[in-house]
Order: C-alpha cells, then sequence, then structure tokens
C-alpha cells in the first residue's frame, strides 16, 4: 500500500526517558513533516524536512530532535521525556513541486508520558 | 502571517439534515484552502481543496466547500447527515511550506 506509515502506533513511557518515533512515507514525496496533536484536538507543525534539508523549525524544546536520513523517512527522537510532552504526533509528507502544500498523514503516535 | 478560524468548537445535526461546518481565513495572497476529516484514533484524511479556478470545490463522501474570496470563507457543506460522518474536522490554509489548522470542529450526528 502506498501510505505514510508511523511507528510505533502507542508509546507509554516513564518521565526522563529518551524515546524515538519512526515514519515513512513510499508516495514519492520530498518534504515530510512532524505535527503535535494536544488534548483539545489543536494540530501544531513541529519541523518540515524538504529533501533531507530542515526547512521548518518551529518553537520546540531542544529536546525534540528530527533525523531525515533519507527523503523517505524522518523520525523524531525526544530526550528526557515530560508530562507535557503527552500528545498524538502525527508525520505527514507532500510534494513541493506540486505547489498547493496538500499533505498525506500518518495514522499518528499517542505518546503517554507518566 | 495567515490564520484560520472555524466558528463552533462542536456542531450536531440530526440523521439526514444538512451539515454545515463554518471556516473563515485571513490571507494577503491567494489562498489554497483544505478540508481535512479525523475519524476517532485516527490520522487526518483530505476531503476536498482549493486551489485554482471553480470556487466550488467537490470532495469525498458528499462533500462540498464553496471558496469565496469576498467573506474569506471556505464554508463545508453536505446535504445529508449520515452517521459515519461523526468526526473531527479540520479546515487549513496553506502558508509557505506549511499549512495552518483551525481548531477543529467536531460533527454530532444524532439518530
Amino acid at each position: 500500500d502506498t501510505a505514510v506509515s508511523q511507528t510505533p502506533k502507542y508509546l507509554v513511557t516513564q518521565m526522563g526517558n529518551d524515546k524515538s518515533i519512526k515514519c515513512e512515507q513510499n508516495l514519492g514525496h520530498d518534504t515530510m513533516y512532524w505535527y503535535k496533536q494536544d488534548s483539545k484536538k489543536f494540530l501544531k507543525i513541529m519541523f518540515s524536512y524538504n529533501n533531507k534539508e530542515l526547512i521548518i523549525n518551529e518553537t520546540v524544546p531542544n529536546r525534540f530532535s528530527p533525523k531525515s536520513p533519507d527523503k523517505a523517512h524522518l523520525n523524531l527522537h525526544i530526550n528526557s521525556l515530560e508530562l507535557g510532552d503527552s500528545a498524538v504526533y502525527f508525520c505527514a509528507s507532500s510534494l513541493r513541486l506540486a505547489g498547493n502544500n496538500e499533505q498525506f498523514f500518518g495514522p499518528g503516535t499517542r505518546l503517554t508520558v507518566l | 502571517a495567515q490564520s484560520v478560524t472555524q466558528l463552533g468548537s462542536h456542531v450536531s445535526v440530526s440523521e439526514g439534515a444538512l451539515v454545515l461546518l463554518r471556516c473563515n481565513y485571513s490571507s494577503s495572497v491567494p489562498p489554497y484552502l483544505f478540508w481535512y476529516v479525523q475519524y476517532p484514533n485516527q490520522g487526518l484524511q483530505l476531503l476536498l481543496k482549493y486551489t485554482t479556478g471553480a470556487t466550488l470545490v467537490k470532495g469525498i463522501n458528499g462533500f462540498e466547500a464553496e471558496f469565496k474570496k469576498s467573506e474569506t470563507s471556505f464554508h463545508l457543506t453536505k446535504p445529508s447527515a449520515h452517521m459515519s460522518d461523526a468526526a473531527e474536522y479540520f479546515c487549513a490554509v496553506s502558508e509557505d511550506d506549511k499549512i495552518i489548522f483551525g481548531k477543529g470542529t467536531r460533527l454530532h450526528i444524532l439518530p
């Protein structure tokens, strides 16, 4: 299936731990994103990479570090997890050349920090 | 900076009734506009988009939206609601390399 996939789907961990979320797209897109959706369903962009180059870096604590090994993958590493990091994290991708920014979303990773 | 305002965080309609979800945007340039739907515990799915051309845009599942430049609106409608339409709906506008989302409207369908 052509899609944006994320692993894991659920992640439960203790405060202070370090964790990673992985994202892969096989749509041939050149741009990938990470969004955070809080408990009120508000969606906020965190990062965006185009062809492995960071192009958007919103005001996000530096405990969050994205890594793009190639344009089909964008991983999110989080150090020293805090209670406030609990949220659903969505990966998305788009084709910059399309010019309209239509984004395709993954199923989300629900992170719970205890 | 562009912004999106969705009027009503919760909207309830009876099954078979008209669905109307309101969205207003602010943009200094011709916008690209989107409606996404999020079913419980799932990711976002594109319902429809406006880029250029015809201002009435048809999407999946019987939804449509009309771009009205004079009103800076992009309201989402469906003539007859179905129970399966219960979900969170997000209006969004494209800005540079990112999408700005509204805060979402939860649509409840009453039997």
